[in-house]
């Protein structure tokens, strides 16, 4: 099945810096990405949808300036959490869609960030 | 609004038994629902999916079954196994909609052996 890489797995930062990271299709061309953010025992949350080679549309009440999303390429999108604080401490998802296999989704493994 | 929900946070089966997870949706323009399976610090992984022109979808000892005019869903895992514990999302979508998938909370399912 398609491979959805995401980097690095687990980050600790500390508070006002940025991270990055990074969502990759392996075997795939995806010309759509999502973003979610998953708190402790509750649903995925869609944060932002992007589209290769255009700006993201972001889902009601998640901030653009804070959360950077860049799709340069239809393998590669890019989440920054600008300026992170304490409570940007979650899970974060990619998912890839391959337009090719039935509009199907593929996620990542997640990303761990943690805020000191 | 939870247009995707999950009532029972947790179920715990017996190995070999049946595990009936459900789900219900308020949105009736949804018309493609799937089921993801997740490990802690892992992304969800696809299982089965049905499409809204269908009322039952069978992969194995998985059995999705979808009751539109109860806008209910239930995921059916017979027999089950201890490996099947994991947190089972459903999600539904509106075709076209640029595959954007709502999700519900999700539920814990425990296969004790």
């Amino acid at each position: 099945g398609a491979v959805v890489s995401q980097h690095p797995s687990r980050v600790i930062c500390k508070s006002g810096t940025s991270v990055k990271i990074e969502c990759r299709s392996l075997d795939f061309q995806a010309t759509t990405m999502f973003w979610y953010r998953q708190f402790p025992k509750k649903s995925l949350m869609l944060m932002a949808t992007s589209n290769e080679g255009s700006k993201a549309t972001y889902e009601q009440g998640v901030e653009k300036d804070k959360f950077l999303i860049n799709h340069a390429s239809l393998t590669l999108s890019t989440l920054t959490v600008t300026s992170a604080h304490p409570e940007d401490s979650s899970f974060y998802i990619c998912s890839a869609r391959d337009g090719r296999v039935w509009d199907e989704q593929y996620f990542g493994p997640g990303t761990r960030l943690t805020v000191t | 609004d939870q247009q995707v929900k999950q009532n029972s946070p947790s179920l715990s089966v017996q190995e070999g038994r049946i595990s009936i997870l459900n789900c219900d949706y308020t949105n009736s323009m949804f018309d493609y629902f799937l089921w993801y399976k997740k490990y802690p610090a892992e992304g969800p992984t696809f299982l089965i999916s049905i499409s809204s022109i269908k009322d039952k979808n069978e992969d194995g000892r998985f059995t999705v079954f979808l009751n539109k005019s109860a806008k209910h869903l239930s995921l059916h895992i017979v027999p089950s196994q201890p490996g099947d514990s994991a947190v089972y999302f459903c999600a539904a979508r509106i075709t076209g909609a640029n595959s954007k998938l709502t999700f519900g909370k999700g539920i814990t399912l425990s296969v004790r052996p």
